[in-house]
């Protein structure tokens, strides 16, 4: 049974460029959230998707975007890059949107210089 | 809004000692709480969990008691390994897809 699988493993881009990184979730798992965690502290929650909608977001601006597909696989978006979105990309599945328990991903390294 | 704070790092232990994480949450509801293990270069793997007061989530030697009366969630091991060197996160969720987290600990084994 795989589990969560994200994709790239890393990524370098430049100021002003646009990224999509990819996430398949957990087999059963139809719920899918997306965290960012910078360098030396804890996740940060990005938004989650459910049904092909978001469903909740943080706080974070609108250059950061995403999608979910019919087969409950999901992309996040972040446009107009910052140096300051560099960070590991997580991702993470559940059952649905109320089941607290969530698996992540190993993660997207972005690297923006 | 719900939050977690952890205790802060680094710590330091030889093999076979005994470790504590201190973590404390602020819910305004019932979270479930949760313990997540990152090694170097890997995401989040969930070492244990409760879901209610007084529950006690316990994997690989690790254990942690929901403590609703001191709003605490402290990891415990009674004898840890080179192995067990990582950085440990305490969560809460509140069953929405928004899980806090802690700054994270960074605890280093050595033999």
């Amino acid at each position: 049974d795989a589990g969560v699988t994200q994709s790239p493993t890393h990524l370098i881009k430049t100021r002003g460029q646009q990224v999509t990184l990819r996430c398949s979730p957990k087999s059963g798992h139809d719920t899918v959230s997306w965290y960012q965690q910078a360098l030396g502290q804890g996740p940060q929650f990005i938004f989650q998707y459910y049904e092909e909608e978001e469903r909740q977001r943080g706080n974070f601006p609108d250059r950061f975007s995403g999608h979910q597909f019919p087969n409950y696989s999901s992309e996040l978006n972040v446009n107009a890059l910052l140096l300051g979105d560099s960070a590991l990309y997580l991702c993470a599945s559940s059952w649905d949107t109320t089941y607290n328990e969530q698996f992540f991903g190993p993660g997207t390294r972005l690297t923006v210089l | 809004g719900d939050s977690v704070t952890q205790m802060e790092g680094p710590v330091t232990l030889s093999e076979e000692a005994f470790l504590t994480i201190n973590c404390t949450y602020t819910a305004t509801g019932y979270p479930s709480l949760f313990w997540y293990v990152q090694y170097p270069g890997e995401g989040l793997q969930l070492l244990l969990k409760a879901t209610k007061a007084d529950d006690k989530g316990s994997n690989k030697g690790f254990e942690a008691t929901y403590r609703k009366e001191t709003t605490s969630f402290h990891l415990e091991k009674g004898s840890v390994q080179v192995s067990d060197s990582a950085v440990y996160f305490c969560a809460l969720s509140d069953g929405g897809g928004d899980m806090r987290f802690g700054a994270g600990t960074r605890l280093t084994v050595k033999p």
